[in-house]
């Protein structure tokens, strides 16, 4: 089966441009989660779909962070305005168990610089 | 409030030696516990996973992780190292109890294996 795809694989940008990643999910997994991982840090939570509706949104860092996943299929998340802070990668998970037991797919991830 | 904890940013291990890499986690819960690996250009690949039964547990490429209640510890082993397991590897949990399908992960370690 075909695995999580994300793109663009990297994106510079200048502070102030909007950017958005897309997130291609393996087909038929319902739930579907942002990460990101800013450089040396942990990788944290930034939202979880169950379908097209937001189960949990609590790690959105703030209003400048959107995500949508119409129709359930593949998501976008964008960022606008961008600012240095927001620079890391961004990565994509699916999973078919919305309880978590049976671990994720991760794609390769979206390394997103901001200058 | 749940956290993991990877106390190496860096393990050096010769190859054909024994490695470990350390977690150890706070949750409320029973936990459970996966385990990550992120090769250089590649997205997260998952390892093996805890959620309930015998502590020791077997994964890929030869890797095994050990749950330990008492000391809130997973740490990830393997018996000979081979210097293709040079990657950054992430610990990550989850409690059941919290209400939420998120993980936390920890700031990963990097294993370098020496030929």
């Amino acid at each position: 089966e075909a695995g999580v795809t994300q793109f663009p694989s990297h994106s510079v940008i200048e502070k102030g441009q909007t950017v958005t990643l897309r997130c291609d999910p393996i087909s038929g997994h319902d739930n579907l989660y942002w990460y990101r991982r800013v450089m040396g840090k942990e990788i944290k939570f930034l939202l979880h779909f169950v379908k097209e509706s937001k189960q949990d949104e609590s790690g959105m860092p703030n209003n400048r962070f959107l995500a949508e996943r119409t129709g359930g299929t593949y998501s976008t998340l964008k960022v606008q305005p961008a600012e240095l802070e927001d620079s890391g990668v961004y990565f994509c998970a699916s999973s078919q168990d919305y309880r978590g037991r049976l671990g994720y797919t991760f794609g390769s991830g979206t390394r997103l610089t901001v200058v | 409030a749940q956290s993991v904890a990877q106390p190496e940013d860096q393990v050096n291990v010769a190859e054909g030696n024994p490695l470990t890499v350390k977690c150890t986690y706070s949750v409320s819960g029973n936990p459970y516990l996966f385990w990550y690996v992120q090769y250089p250009n590649r997205g997260l690949q998952f390892l093996l996973k805890y959620i309930t039964g015998d502590n020791l547990v077997k994964g890929s490429y030869g890797f095994e992780a050990e749950f330990n209640k008492s000391q809130t510890s997973f740490h990830l082993k393997k018996p000979s190292a081979l210097v293709s397991d040079s990657a950054l590897y992430f610990c990550a949990v989850r409690d059941p109890t919290s209400g939420t399908y998120k993980y936390i992960f920890g700031t990963g370690t990097r294993l370098k294996v020496l030929a």
